[in-house]
């Protein structure tokens, strides 16, 4: 089956500096990819949609100066928490959808902010 | 407001049984419903998928029930077992535009041996 693959798992950073996660389809090319935001015992919630090569979607509520989202290739988005909080702190799951529009999931991110 | 509902929140089943999950939605115009099963600590991983032009799909002792004209479609594990104990999502997206999941809320499953 197809993996999608996140760096890093888990992350621990200090309040005000940037964490950058990469999602990466290892098998299949993705011209989208999806970013969530998973609060433990939560379902998950959408943040953005990411094209290849132009601006991501955000949903109503996030603020995309501060979750800046790229995606440079076929097989790789990323996700910069900006200035990060404690309240950032969170479990970011990413999705690449194939060409048969299935949404494969990464294993995430355990983001704690100090 | 939530567009797929989940039921219920949790449940416990012994080993052997039969385990049952139920979403409803509201927005016609999703197409295509697909299971999520998810452990602590990890992603969610496709358990199985349905569209609209079937009622029923069964893959291995999962069985998706799918009832159109009542917005409803339901999870069954058939011979439960100790590990199938996850969070269980059922989902919804449209087969138009960004084609987003939307999640319902989740259902602990507990089997017991």
């Amino acid at each position: 089956g197809a993996v999608v693959s996140q760096h890093p798992s888990w992350v621990i950073c200090k309040s005000g500096t940037s964490v950058k996660i990469e999602c990466r389809s290892l098998d299949f090319q993705a011209t989208t990819m999806f970013w969530y935001r998973q609060f433990p015992k939560q379902s998950l919630m959408l943040m953005a949609t990411s094209n290849e090569g132009s601006k991501a979607t955000y949903e109503q509520g996030v603020e995309k100066d501060k979750f800046l989202i790229n995606h440079a290739s076929l097989t790789l988005s990323t996700l910069t928490v900006t200035s990060a909080h404690p309240e950032d702190s969170s479990f970011y799951i990413c999705s690449a959808r194939d060409a048969g529009d299935t949404q494969y999931f990464g294993p995430g991110t355990r983001l704690t902010v100090l | 407001q939530q567009q797929v509902k989940q039921s219920p929140q949790s449940l416990i089943v012994q080993k052997g049984g039969i385990s049952i999950i139920n979403c409803a939605y509201e927005n016609t115009a999703f197409d295509y419903f697909p299971w999520y099963q998810q452990f602590p600590g990890k992603g969610p991983a496709l358990l199985i998928a349905i569209r609209p032009d079937v009622s029923e799909k069964k893959e291995g002792r999962f069985t998706i029930s799918f009832n159109k004209s009542a917005k409803q479609f339901s999870l069954h594990i058939m011979d439960s077992q100790p590990g199938d104990s996850a969070t269980y999502f059922c989902a919804a997206s449209t087969d138009t535009g960004r084609r987003a999941l939307t999640f319902g809320s989740g259902t602990r499953l507990q089997v017991q041996p």
